[in-house]
């Protein structure tokens, strides 16, 4: 079955700062990934994904991931932060259903705080 | 387009009691989600709906609880004799087209007493 391992649960940065938060999966074949936020009290909001191709892909908000198949990894950077930016962040893969759906497993989260 | 909207956003019950959640997925979305989050965890994938067919039901929806999308547009979540347990964020999604990415509403925040 696949998982998702997010291993800071709490990460604080500066306002300005460059962050990165780390995303592990485990998944048999190509995984579809993806990273959402959520505000505190709201759903949760798309930045990016992965299906294939570029291994770099950009998002919304001025952040972009890299997947990494050696490392099974797809971390989430930010060059610069903004103190909007202070939420919790998910990393989820996902799993093709029957139909077509897509089947999201979510890590833990890690909650960003940003100190202006 | 109005977003995916859930109703209501706070629910309060009594232990034992029946409640109904409703999600009013995006237009002519024709796939719909539905997530259980607790505090502190990622959302976990309870089930899934390809217009008014349900095609997956994860093992976390006990015999208590009940979904239904009857004519492929909005669905509704039931869960009946709620215990202390189901206290959580229910989350609704949709989507349209194949591997498509899911969009989410703001949740029901349901607590039992």
């Amino acid at each position: 079955a696949q998982s998702v391992t997010q291993p800071d649960i709490h990460i604080t940065v500066s306002e300005g700062a460059s962050l990165e938060l780390r995303c592990n999966y485990s998944y048999g074949a190509t995984p579809y990934l993806f990273w959402y936020v959520q505000s505190p009290g709201q759903g949760l909001q798309l930045l990016l994904k992965y299906f294939s191709g570029d291994t770099l892909v950009q998002g919304i908000k001025g952040f972009e991931a890299e997947f990494k198949r050696s490392q099974s990894s797809f971390n989430l950077r930010k060059p610069s932060v903004h103190w909007s930016d202070a939420a919790e962040y998910f990393c989820a893969v996902g799993l093709i259903l029957t139909g077509g759906g897509n089947k999201l497993t979510f890590g833990t989260g890690t909650q960003l705080k940003v100190e202006l | 387009d109005t977003g995916v909207s859930q109703n209501p956003r706070h629910k309060i019950t009594k232990r034992g009691q029946n409640v109904t959640f409703r999600c009013d997925p995006i237009s002519e979305h024709n796939r719909l989600y539905w997530y259980r989050q607790t505090l502190g965890q990622g959302p976990e994938f309870l089930t899934y709906f390809q217009n008014e067919a349900q095609l997956e039901k994860s093992r976390l929806l006990s015999d208590r609880f009940s979904a239904e999308r009857p004519k492929g547009s909005f669905s509704t979540l039931e869960i009946q004799r709620t215990e202390q347990g189901d206290s959580a964020m229910y989350l609704c999604a949709s989507s349209l087209g194949d591997r498509a990415e899911a969009f989410f509403g703001q949740g029901t925040r349901l607590t039992v007493v």
